[in-house]
Formats: structure tokens, sequence, C-alpha cells
């Protein structure tokens, strides 16, 4: 069965700092996709980056990059000079590429920014 | 862009009648759209997978009387909550699936519901 695991329920970071959350996946499958979301107190949920697992080289959107070791099915977000509005939780979420495109979920991490 | 609405944001209603919550794909066509629960501090629950012109797909556990999910268009899927009951109380979120290249869900703003 594929899982995945947010092993930090709650980090916290200074204001202008960098922060790494963890994911990790159990998988059989060689062909997925992994993603980032955001969601922030208004709960809204926002897509913040997203992996193909067949592209080696790690997706990066601003602030925001991914350290994705397949071998080691691990995908963790680097939030660089991190701001206020960093503040949220954030979901790690796998999809197998040919699927009916659900998405499956970790439990969540929460971003505290300290000013 | 990909933005997706719900509607209405927050809703109260009785014990006994029936919500209807819609969500709409406002810039893209979505086959396929997700319906979600979140209970407080949890990640999200996926109900039910809709789409486009056929039946929903329920996960197990979810009750297809009660949810009943219709996807009449390839911008509007709608979530009535029949018979609500205060244990119905909860946050639902809908996702609409945007196709390639992102291929990618984009959600909406969520619902929250209260039955008295």
């Amino acid at each position: 069965a594929q899982t995945v695991t947010q092993s930090q329920p709650e980090m916290s970071v200074q204001e202008a700092e960098t922060v790494t959350l963890s994911c990790t996946y159990d998988t059989s499958e060689s062909d997925y996709y992994l993603f980032w979301y955001k969601q922030p107190p208004s709960r809204q949920m926002i897509l913040v980056i997203r992996q193909e697992a067949y592209k080696q080289q790690n997706a990066t959107e601003n602030r925001f990059s991914v350290n994705f070791q397949k071998a080691a099915k691990s995908f963790s977000l680097k939030i660089s000079d991190s701001q206020l509005g960093d503040a949220a939780m954030y979901f790690c979420a796998y999809r197998i590429a040919d699927s009916n495109y659900q998405l499956i979920w970790g439990a969540g991490t929460k971003l505290i920014i300290k000013p | 862009g990909a933005v997706v609405s719900q509607h209405p944001s927050r809703v109260i209603c009785k014990s006994g009648t029936s919500v209807k919550i819609e969500c709409r794909s406002l810039d893209f066509q979505a086959t396929t759209m997700f319906w979600y629960r979140q209970f407080p501090k949890q990640s999200l629950m996926l109900m039910a997978t809709s789409n486009e012109g056929s039946k929903a797909t329920y996960e197990q556990g979810v009750e297809k009387d009660k949810f009943l999910i219709n996807h009449a268009s390839l911008t509007l899927s709608t979530l009535t909550v029949t018979s609500a009951h205060p244990e119905d109380s909860s946050f639902y979120i809908c996702s609409a699936r945007k196709g390639l290249p992102t291929d990618t869900q984009y959600f909406g703003p969520g619902t929250r519901l209260t039955v008295l």
C-alpha cells in the first residue's frame, strides 16, 4: 500500500532563515508525482510545488525547492528566506502517474514563523 | 491560472435538512473532481471521486445515499448532504483536476458546514 509520512508535526523557523520539511513515501510504482500543498489559516489549499518521479532534477519555485531522493523515497521541501506569510500547514502528497488521480496525503506539518 | 470556487463558504442548517455545496472550476474544464472532508488539525480525507457524465466513486465507509454527488458539466460538481445530522458538521473541500501539462489538483476554498 502506498503511504506518505511526515514525521514532523510542527516546525518553527526564524523569519528570513531557511527551513526544511521532511516527507517520505512508500510505493512500488516507478512512475508517479509528488506534491507539496500549503494550507494557511484561511484553509485554502494551495499548490506549492510539484515533482515528476521520472525527472532527476529537483523542482524549484522561487523560494521553495525540493530535495527528491527517489531511491530513498524521500521528498523534502526547503523554504528559503522564510516570510511570515509562509506560516501554514504543509501537506506532502503522492499520486501514481497513470491512475484515477487520487492523492495520498501525509498528516501535515505545521510551520511557525518567528518574527 | 487554475481557480476553483466553492459555494457556500459557510452554512448552518437544522438537523434533518439537506444542504448542497457547489464546486466550480472557473478557468479550466475538469473531467474529474474530488470531494474531501477535513477534521480539525487533520489531513484531508477523500470522500469520493466525481467524473463528468458518470456516477461518482465513493471511498469505503462513505454513504453514497447520504452524500449525493452530481458532476453534470465539465466545470461544476455538487455535493448534497441529505438529512444532515450534527455528526456531519465538518469542513468540506473540493478539488478539480486540471489536465496536461500540469495534471494537478486545484482546490476550492472549502465549506464549513454546521448542523444544529
